[in-house]
């Protein structure tokens, strides 16, 4: 099972971007790396998810090197309503059940500032 | 697409009472987790769904918990008898398919005194 290491808080500004490093050293080849992000009182959501290189959606962008044994999640010019916890997670696949384990790790807390 | 429904969303109960916590997931979703989530810490999965069927429930502490997912929909989880530390937000999650995005409710916070 594929554990995941993030620092436990960020703090960054208005308007800059912010890259948050996941360190998973055990991925194994089947795995996708996924971030979520939750703010209080509600349940995480889904922001991007990846397998290898590079990744761009809406809200952010992942970078996986080759060796898939981190990632980096930015996030371009974040506001004050980016402030929130982001769990990276690195899936575990169980071929005998043919399904998917989400392990969620303790997150980084990002605070924005104005 | 109506998202993961789940009640109560607020549950005050005292240590050795009973406690349930049902959820609906987004319709056609075979895959349902349910979550335990301690103030300060990440999500812990505590069993998952495939259809009607367990494919894990490893971290379920069974001699108090029990889940079940009658006609592969709807699920309950229940707690009995509670205890001090199982004072947290239980969140249920739901899937389309293998490594696909976890859509979550918005939990049901659970308060043990």
């Amino acid at each position: 099972l594929a554990k995941t290491t993030q620092p436990i808080s960020m703090d960054s500004y208005e308007g800059q971007e912010v890259n948050i490093t996941c360190s998973h050293n055990n991925i194994a080849t089947n795995d996708y790396i996924t971030w979520y992000q939750q703010f209080p009182s509600q349940g995480p959501r889904f922001i991007i998810q990846g397998y290898k290189t590079k990744v761009t959606n809406e809200v952010a962008s992942l970078f996986i090197p080759a060796d898939r044994k981190s990632s980096t999640l930015s996030l371009p010019r974040v506001s004050l309503s980016d402030t929130a916890v982001y769990y990276c997670l690195v899936g575990d696949a169980d071929g005998a059940s043919g399904t998917y384990k989400y392990i969620f790790g303790t997150g980084t807390r990002l605070k924005v500032l104005a | 697409e109506a998202g993961v429904a789940q009640s109560p969303r607020y549950k005050i109960i005292e240590k050795r009472q009973s406690v349930a916590f049902w959820c609906n997931p987004i319709s056609g979703h075979a895959t349902l987790y349910w979550y335990q989530q301690i103030l300060g810490q990440g999500p812990k999965l505590l069993i998952q769904f495939q259809n009607n069927g367990v494919v894990d429930d490893s971290q379920l502490p069974k001699d108090r918990f029990s889940a079940e997912r009658l006609k592969g929909v709807d699920s309950t989880l229940k707690i009995q008898p509670a205890k001090l530390e199982d004072s947290a937000v239980y969140l249920c999650a739901s899937s389309h398919g293998l490594a696909g995005e976890l859509f979550f409710g918005e939990g049901s916070r659970l308060t043990v005194l």
